[in-house]
């Protein structure tokens, strides 16, 4: 199996500009979860869906981040408009189970807004 | 009170020791812990699973458990340069600590 895919890798863009950040499952994998990774803050967990629905979205910082599940093999986390403090590391994971045993984190997004 | 708390660190040991990362969580009704390591630039992967008070061994690693004192620990026996790494606590799967960034000399 490829493991949790996310694109791009790296992303620059300027201040008030619209990011999409695009994450592929593992196949089988019913739970899907967006985090964010910062030095101060750490990983936090912004929402996470069951089965392409939105189960717990308290994570999200503000209605400038949205995001959707439209099948079972594609999410995407999009932040319209883009904040400098929005710069972090976000991570995409997946796990087939409802008791969450281990979460297959991707290679993660580095986003950087200037 | 952040829900989880971890020493940012770092912790350096020497090559051979044992390496001791400590966790402390607010929510008395969790459940299930997790200890993830991270390396430099890439994402987290889980290294082990406890549910129940007490030790936990695989190979190198041992967890361990007091839910009645809310603390999780990892031991890394004879520790390698390898290991260094930031090792995260989660607590019910979905709670992460800010990690402990573990530095292990040759």
């Amino acid at each position: 199996d490829a493991g949790v895919i996310q694109s791009p890798r790296h992303e620059v863009t300027e201040m008030g500009q619209e990011v999409t950040l695009r994450c592929k499952p593992i196949s089988g994998h019913d739970y899907l979860f967006w985090y964010r990774q910062t030095m101060m803050r750490g990983l936090e967990l912004l929402i996470y869906f069951n089965n392409n629905v939105p189960i717990d979205d308290s994570g999200m910082p503000e209605d400038r981040f949205s995001a959707k599940m439209p099948n079972a093999s594609f999410s995407t986390l999009k932040i319209q408009p883009s904040e400098p403090r929005d710069s972090a590391v976000y991570f995409c994971a997946s796990t087939p189970s409802g008791s969450f045993p281990e979460q297959y984190f991707g290679p993660g997004t580095r986003l950087t807004v200037t | 009170q952040k829900e989880v708390e971890q020493n940012s660190g770092p912790l350096s040991v020497p090559e051979g020791a044992i390496a001791s990362l400590n966790c402390t969580y607010s929510d008395r009704g969790s459940q299930s812990f997790f200890w993830y390591r991270q390396y430099s630039g890439k994402s987290p992967e889980l290294i082990m699973s406890i549910y129940s008070n007490g030790d936990k061994e695989d190979g190198r690693f041992t967890a361990q458990l007091n839910k009645a004192s809310q603390y999780v620990s990892l031991l890394i026996r004879d520790s390698q340069p390898s290991d260094s790494a930031t090792y995260l606590c989660a607590v019910s799967a979905l709670v992460f600590g800010t990690g402990t960034r573990l530095l292990v000399s040759p």
